[in-house]
């Protein structure tokens, strides 16, 4: 079976720390595109960052970048300088069809 | 331009009625996607449409679920006889014309959240 695998349901961080979001994934294909999305409390859904699996280069986005081990099959997703407005579900996916129960994490000042 | 909606934003209805929810793409969006998202889980995918493509169901729990889009664009998915486990967060989504397995962003609307009681 293809999964998408978020091992912390849960995680708690206070303003301006690092935090790392883990998500590991089974696949059998070369090339595929990798995604971080946000879930707010106002259900809204909205991408953070995106990884094509040809590239071996980690994509960033301002405050978050991924951490793309491709043998390992893993794509976590750092937060920097973590903000109350971080505060949300966060969901890892393998294309469009395929996501994670995703990682509710918690940012407190 | 506008987002995708989708409505009603909540629906209760009772055990064995049918319902339907709507979704409106972003215009020009010619992948749209359903999901269903119940409490404490991930998104479930339930059905994919690509353009004039015939629909991939393969997500679709059972046959009390169906789902159509008319002139590539509006989407209603239909849910027969709701039991109480279909009680979820039901999320639409919309993307450029790349496949469920390209690069493209989807769009996602605000859902609705269906209680059957």
């Amino acid at each position: 079976a293809q999964t998408v695998t978020q091992s912390q349901p849960e995680m708690s961080v206070q303003e301006a720390e690092t935090v790392t979001l883990s998500c590991t994934y089974d696949t059998s294909e070369n090339n595929y595109y990798l995604f971080w999305y946000k879930q707010p409390p106002s259900r809204q859904m909205i991408l953070v960052i995106r990884q094509e699996a040809y590239k071996q280069q980690n994509a960033t986005e301002n405050r978050f970048s991924v951490n793309f081990q491709k043998a390992a099959k893993s794509f976590s997703l750092k937060i920097s300088d973590s903000q109350l407005g971080d505060t949300a579900m966060y969901f890892c996916a393998r294309t469009a069809l395929i996501f994670g129960k995703g990682t509710t994490l918690s940012v407190s000042s | 331009g506008a987002g995708v909606s989708q409505s009603p934003s909540n629906k209760v209805t009772e055990k064995g009625k049918d319902v339907e929810l709507r979704c409106d793409p972003i215009s020009g969006h010619t992948a749209l996607y359903w999901y269903r998202q119940s409490l404490g889980q991930g998104l479930e995918f339930l059905i994919y449409f690509q353009g004039n493509s015939a629909p991939d169901k393969s997500g679709l729990p059972s046959d009390r679920f169906s789902a159509e889009r008319t002139g590539g664009s509006v989407s209603t998915l239909t849910i027969q006889r709701t039991q109480q486990e279909d009680s979820a967060v039901y999320l639409c989504a919309s993307s450029l014309d790349r496949g469920w397995t390209g690069p493209s962003e989807q769009y996602f609307g605000p859902g609705t959240r269906l209680t059957v009681t």
